[in-house]
């Protein structure tokens, strides 16, 4: 069965300073990958999706990557700002079509 | 984006009872999947439907059951409510792009059991 594992948990850090949240899955027979973005009490907003063919997205300050062979993705924020302040999911999506998720990084921009 | 809409946003319920929750997108994408996530916690899978067939679903009882209807849009029905149903539902929709397959949801509706 697939586990999703994000580390931190939480993490706060300084308005401006680059940062990377980790995620790691114990299956590499996957589609893609996706990374998510949750307010408080909110929905999932898309950010990032990388197929299982490629190595890395770019969005903006946001850069994910991907190394399917020894399960593991990256989501490297630059110039955080206080707005980036939410909780970050990744999840990746198998031949069942749905998706496992890990438990998140809670993460703390202070201005 | 692709729009996609819960009702309603929050609902509070008494052990025992049943609940409906809805979802529909302005896209009336043909596949749709439905997403249980309690506190502190990722969400996790329920089911899905495409074209009005469920045809996948996690680790939930059968009080758990949904439909998807000829427009796309769905309902989660959760009969016989306990405690631990209280949690935030996430509808998703998958929105096929060439090789691409991405999941957006809605804003969730958090269902409260007392």
């Amino acid at each position: 069965k697939q586990e999703v594992t994000q580390i931190p948990a939480a993490l706060s850090v300084p308005e401006g300073e680059n940062l990377v949240l980790n995620c790691s899955f114990t299956d590499s027979a996957i589609y893609n990958l996706q990374w998510f973005r949750q307010d408080p009490g909110k929905g999932l907003t898309s950010l990032l999706l990388i197929q299982s063919s490629q190595r890395e997205q770019t969005s903006g300050r946001l850069n994910a990557s991907l190394d399917k062979s020894s399960g593991r993705s990256t989501l490297y924020i630059a110039a955080s700002q206080p707005g980036d302040s939410a909780t970050y999911l990744c999840a990746v999506k198998t031949g069942a079509n749905n998706l496992f998720f890990g438990t998140g990084t809670r993460l703390t921009v202070i201005p | 984006e692709t729009g996609v809409t819960q009702s309603p946003t929050h609902l509070i319920k008494t052990r025992g009872q049943q609940v409906t929750l809805r979802c529909s997108s302005q896209s009336g994408h043909n596949t749709v999947s439905w997403y249980q996530q309690a506190l502190g916690q990722g969400p996790q899978f329920i089911f899905q439907y495409y074209r009005e067939e469920e045809n996948g679903r996690g680790n939930f009882p059968p009080r758990f059951s949904g439909l998807q209807f000829p427009n796309y849009s769905s309902e989660l029905n959760v009969n016989a409510l306990e405690l631990d149903d209280s949690a935030l539902y996430l509808c998703a929709i998958l929105s096929r792009q060439g090789v691409n397959t991405e999941a957006f949801f809605g804003q969730g509706t958090r269902l409260t059991v007392v």
